[in-house]
């Protein structure tokens, strides 16, 4: 089993539907969590952690559910610019290990 | 600099060719990260250095990669006698502090793409 997997999708949405994805993860002594975006041919970058209690940003909620160990990214109004790959990423322990591990990414299209 | 640096942006090479790909971190970052990145795939984790010093180099593919940091700035991943299998973007990132402590700010480079032909 992959330490974090992911929907590939693609997720085609129309503009201004809510859409969620979810995330798995192997490693229940994980405690770091994140989303990163990346558009095509581009670098990932952060869009936002994940903390226990959750967290919102602007049109984007993400949430940890640690009992069965997934993290999910819920986005609100859809926008066109919203078109990317988002990837998940864990890093599986708290114990000096730096080892941010991704998953597969899943593809949203947002279709006008 | 103001962001991660990576060169070359695309290499193409012959199989069995050596190459070299150059990672300028953000001035002052200490750790600094590979990972490989095949298409439609999520990035996958090489190797990590802290300063100068390797410290998970776990995830290179085999013994044609190596990663080295000398002087723990730049960084430099070279890969032997390259593969077709090889083919992927290398990208590089790093972070002022450790990912655990500073949990929120690794930013990655542009990356290299390399093609074996």
């Amino acid at each position: 089993r992959k330490e974090v997997e992911q929907d590939p999708g693609p997720f085609n949405v129309p503009e201004g539907a809510t859409v969620a994805f979810n995330c798995t993860y192997s490693n229940s002594a994980s405690q770091s969590f994140f989303w990163y975006r990346q558009d095509c041919r581009k670098e990932p970058k952060l869009l936002m952690s994940v903390y226990s209690s959750g967290n919102e940003d602007g049109r984007f909620t993400a949430q940890l559910n640690r009992a069965s160990q997934y993290i999910s990214l819920l986005i609100r109004d859809s926008k066109l610019s919203d078109s990317a790959t988002y990837l998940c990423a864990v890093i599986p322990s708290n114990f000096g290990n730096e080892k941010l591990t991704f998953g597969t990414g899943t593809r949203l299209t947002i279709i006008p | 600099g103001a962001g991660v640096s990576q060169s070359p942006r695309y290499k193409v090479a012959k199989r069995g060719q050596d190459v070299a790909l150059r990672c300028d971190p953000i001035s002052g970052h200490v750790s600094l990260f590979w990972y490989q990145q095949a298409l439609g795939q999520g990035p996958e984790f090489l190797t990590y250095f802290q300063n100068e010093a390797q410290l998970d180099k776990s995830g290179l593919p085999s013994d044609r990669f190596f990663a080295e940091r000398p002087e723990g700035s730049v960084s430099t991943l070279k890969i032997q006698r390259t593969q077709q299998e090889d083919s992927a973007v290398y990208l590089c990132a790093s972070s002022l502090d450790t990912l655990v402590l500073v949990a929120n700010v690794l930013t990655f480079g542009a990356g290299s793409r390399l093609t074996v032909l």
